[in-house]
């Protein structure tokens, strides 16, 4: 069955630093990837998506993440957090010939040093 | 452009009552909409998912319902709530297979 792992629950940066949060999936083909965001109390943002093609693909907010097939990683990157960033963050998978169904890590939180 | 919306925000519920989450798309035609639980330090839970109207798949077990009496309106219902089904729940569409799920608002539900 296809599963999402996002090994780290809570991660605290620096402002300033860079920032690379953690993502593997199970899944027998290439899949759909995503990185959502969530703001307390809301509801998810997309921050990129990876469909096929160039696997480095950049987001919104300066983020970035790069799609390793050998590794079944989808890493999200950012060279410079902001204290805004401060949020928690969320791999997804799509399964192709699903019917968009997306399968969720169970997020990354981070939080952001002054 | 596409907008998605559903409400109340923020719900309190006596265990036993009913429950009704309301979320409608505007801006596309035919989408697959979804109804996903998010629980207090857990991921996101497909609860369930429509391809069209009167179409729905449940993904898990549970005390809830979910109905689409129209293309683009998405209803999460519960006869007799239970304290478990305290959450944040997310209305979520997509314009089909391979494409951006686009997730609503999201409505807290406190069953007391």
């Amino acid at each position: 069955a296809q599963s999402v792992t996002q090994p780290d629950i809570h991660i605290t940066v620096s402002e300033g630093a860079s920032l690379e949060l953690r993502c593997n999936y199970s899944y027998g083909a290439t899949p759909y990837l995503f990185w959502y965001v969530q703001s307390p109390g809301q509801g998810l943002q997309l921050l990129l998506k990876y469909f096929s093609g160039d696997t480095l693909v950049q987001g919104i907010k300066g983020f970035e993440a790069e799609f390793k097939r050998s590794q079944s990683s989808f890493n999200l990157r950012k060279p410079s957090v902001h204290w805004s960033d401060a949020a928690e963050y969320f791999c997804a998978v799509g399964v192709r010939g699903s019917q968009g169904n997306l399968i969720f890590g169970k997020g990354t939180k981070l939080s952001v040093k002054p | 452009s596409q907008t998605i919306h559903q409400w109340p925000a923020t719900l309190v519920q006596p265990v036993g009552s009913p429950l009704s989450l309301e979320c409608t798309v505007e801006g596309t035609s035919n989408p697959n909409l979804y109804w996903y639980r998010q629980a207090a330090g857990r991921g996101l839970q497909l609860l369930f998912y429509s391809v069209g109207i009167g179409q729905i798949s449940s993904e898990v077990p549970q005390n809830l319902s979910a109905s689409r009496p129209q293309d683009r309106q998405f209803i999460l219902s519960s006869k007799k709530l239970l304290l478990s089904d305290s959450g944040f729940y997310l209305c979520a569409w997509t314009s089909g297979i391979g494409n951006t799920i686009y997730f609503g608002e999201g409505s807290w539900l406190t069953v007391v």
